[in-house]
């Protein structure tokens, strides 16, 4: 299995909802990520696990809070967003984190903030 | 602060002639380059990568060419079919410049690449 999963596929909440998005690797990677993406941009890097601990942090705002719960899943839980978080958030993993290994994406989360 | 720059927003090539990305960076601390392939509604796809030790890796059809002293880096896809219609991403990371390894990458603007029949 050399596939990242993501769901849901598209995500459309209001400002006061919660909502989670999930992701899933079974490669063995340890290291997994999360990405956010706005249209006609680059991906930008949100946060980082490794080994199932949180390595980086972007200076992203308290309102995403990652969670790893083990070492195949990663969830990114969302509150009090705002319209202008609205984006396509991506997962990726990698084998680990000490050494050249590239990056393998899921297909993504479309979410729309209300 | 764009450390890594794709200069050309949009590129056609016949089928069945080479197509060549470009992408510059500034950052000297760089050692690990990839490109990634990304069509729409979907997450980039990792094509192919080169460390700063080499200057060339070949995998099929692509070829990545590293010019460290110019800072420079290139895809070349030969022959393009029309598959390879989507947008490419270059990215770049340091194991030096952080504590944590290669984990950070960093994206160019990327280039969308048209194969025309």
């Amino acid at each position: 299995d050399t596939e990242v999963t993501q769901t849901p596929k598209h995500l459309v909440m209001g400002m006061t909802n919660k909502k989670s998005l999930k992701c899933e690797q079974h490669m063995g990677h340890r290291a997994m990520y999360w990405y956010k993406q706005k249209a006609k941009k680059p991906p930008e890097l949100m946060f980082v696990y490794s080994y199932e601990k949180l390595s980086i942090n972007e200076s992203v705002p308290s309102r995403f809070s990652p969670e790893c719960p083990n070492s195949s899943l990663l969830n990114l839980h969302l509150h009090a967003l705002q319209p202008e978080d609205s984006a396509l958030y991506l997962c990726a993993s990698s084998q680990d984190r000490g050494t050249y290994n590239e990056q393998f994406f899921g297909p993504g989360t479309r979410l729309t903030v209300l | 602060d764009q450390q890594v720059k794709q200069n050309s927003p949009s590129l056609s090539v016949q089928e069945g002639r080479i197509s060549i990305l470009n992408c510059d960076y500034t950052n000297s601390m760089f050692d690990y380059f990839l490109w990634y392939k990304k069509y729409p509604a979907e997450g980039p796809t990792f094509l192919i990568s080169i460390s700063s030790i080499k200057d060339k890796n070949e995998d099929g059809r692509f070829t990545v060419f590293l010019n460290k002293s110019a800072k420079h880096l290139s895809l070349h896809i030969v022959p393009s079919q029309p598959g390879d219609s989507a947008v490419y991403f270059c990215a770049a990371s340091g194991l030096s410049i952080s504590n944590f390894g290669n984990e950070k990458l960093t994206f160019g603007t990327g280039t969308r690449l048209t194969i025309i029949p």
